[in-house]
């Protein structure tokens, strides 16, 4: 069974379209994030929810908008994609205490 | 703000040559301290990491990494690397009694040539 799966794996979409990105973990974590690894491996942390509740809002425009049905699920949903919005972005989750996150396969977003 | 300093951006070894990848980090209470690494087009996995107790850990893989609070440092050692060594190495820190946020360092290419 996948830990942490996100869908889609791949993403290719005309800019000015809106895409959403899901997520699913099945580890019972509680708290779950959202990073982006750009086109020189940096990865950056978006946002971070605890038991759907919103707790790292990073510096990312309002066009990302994270939403979180329940403790399991983290979707991210992005309006009038750029060009800059091309990444790999990463579902994680993790237990209480910072134990070190599991990664899901990230979906590489092109925006073309 | 913690930060994450990754010496090398990009190291290049022969297969059976031995490793050490550098890491500083910057915050000074307690932290957690992790070693991830990712596999070209994968994603990341973690290899090892810290919270207390003996400074010298070991992971995956044959991986070992030290934490020395005195440097800041969090050094990644492997003594003798493998042709499937090759990834991106990241080094990641949370600063304890703050929120669970990990973050990165810019990670290290290592290329093993066989």
């Amino acid at each position: 069974d996948t830990a942490v799966s996100q869908t889609p794996k791949y993403l290719v979409t005309q800019m000015g379209n809106d895409k959403s990105i899901k997520c699913e973990q099945n580890l019972g974590h509680d708290t779950m994030y959202w990073y982006k690894q750009d086109s020189k491996k940096f990865l950056k942390i978006m946002f971070s929810y605890n038991n759907k509740e919103l707790i790292i809002n990073e510096t990312v425009p309002n066009r990302f908008s994270p939403k979180s049905p329940d403790k399991a699920h983290l979707n991210l949903h992005i309006n009038s994609l750029e060009l800059g919005d091309s990444a790999v972005y990463f579902c994680a989750s993790s237990p209480p205490g910072s134990h070190g996150y599991t990664f899901g396969s990230g979906t590489r977003l092109t925006v073309v | 703000a913690q930060s994450v300093s990754q010496h090398n951006h990009h190291v290049i070894l022969s297969e059976a040559a031995s490793l050490e990848l550098g890491c500083n980090y910057s915050y000074g209470g307690t932290v957690n301290l992790f070693w991830y690494v990712q596999y070209p087009g994968q994603h990341l996995q973690l290899l090892l990491k810290y919270f207390s107790g003996d400074p010298l850990v070991k992971g995956i893989k044959g991986f070992e990494a030290e934490f020395i609070k005195s440097k800041f440092s969090f050094n990644l050692r492997k003594p003798s690397v493998q042709w499937s060594d090759t990834a991106e190495y990241f080094c990641a820190v949370n600063a304890m009694n703050r929120d669970d946020k990990i973050i990165f360092g810019k990670g290290t290419r290592l290329h093993i040539l066989p």
